[in-house]
């Protein structure tokens, strides 16, 4: 079964600083997407970056970055100068093919002013 | 483009009643999903449609939730008779096709007395 792991169950930084959220993965397959999405306290999932893993090129989405580095299965999002708008609850998610979405336990992220 | 519409917003009922939440996708995606979220979890796949047929409901305890999605369309997911541990929020979810990005609801957050 796929599993994805994400160590840290919070985080915080100060604004304008950078932080990096940790997600492991565990599959046998070769070709699948990783996913970081975001829930604030709306609870609507929003999608923050999406990496297909056959590219080697890592995503990057404005402040947002992943460090994605495929044989170790990990999955790392960057978010720089960070803001307020940015806590919220942050989810890993892999899915293989167009098989199911699973996701993470999730990190909290708090921003410090 | 209008997101993917839920309701309602929230919902308290006494176990053992029923419940039904309701979710209109964004125009002209094919597949929608249903998702649990419990309280400090990520979400969990409940049932995949993919226009009005059913990809997947592998996690669905059938012998109290129901789902359809009549015309390939809007969707309902039911829960009869409703259990404490149903406590949750479902979420819904569409996309073009399965493996492209999902766009999630607001949620409908479930208390169970």
């Amino acid at each position: 079964a796929q599993t994805v792991t994400q160590s840290q169950p919070e985080m915080s930084v100060q604004e304008a600083e950078t932080v990096t959220l940790s997600c492991t993965y565990d599959t046998s397959e070769s070709d699948y997407y990783l996913f970081w999405y975001k829930q604030p306290p709306s609870r609507q999932m929003i999608l923050v970056i999406r990496q297909e893993a056959y590219k080697q090129q890592n995503a990057t989405e404005n402040r947002f970055s992943v460090n994605f580095q495929k044989a170790a299965k990990s999955f790392s999002l960057k978010i720089s100068d960070s803001q307020l708008g940015d806590a919220a609850m942050y989810f890993c998610a892999y899915q293989p093919g167009n098989e199911k979405l699973t996701f993470g336990t999730g990190t909290r992220l708090t921003i410090i002013p | 483009e209008a997101g993917v519409a839920q309701s309602p917003r929230y919902k308290i009922i006494e176990k053992r009643q029923s419940v039904a939440f309701w979710c209109n996708p964004i125009s002209g995606h094919a597949t929608l999903y249903w998702y649990q979220q419990i309280l400090g979890q990520g979400p969990k796949l409940l049932i995949q449609f993919q226009n009005n047929g059913v990809v997947d409901d592998s996690q669905l305890p059938k012998d109290r939730f129901s789902a359809e999605r009549l015309k390939g369309v809007d969707s309902t997911l039911k829960i009869q008779p409703a259990k404490l541990e149903d406590s949750a929020v479902y979420l819904c979810a569409s996309s073009l096709i399965g493996a492209q990005p999902q766009h999630f609801g607001d949620g409908t957050r479930l208390s169970i007395l």
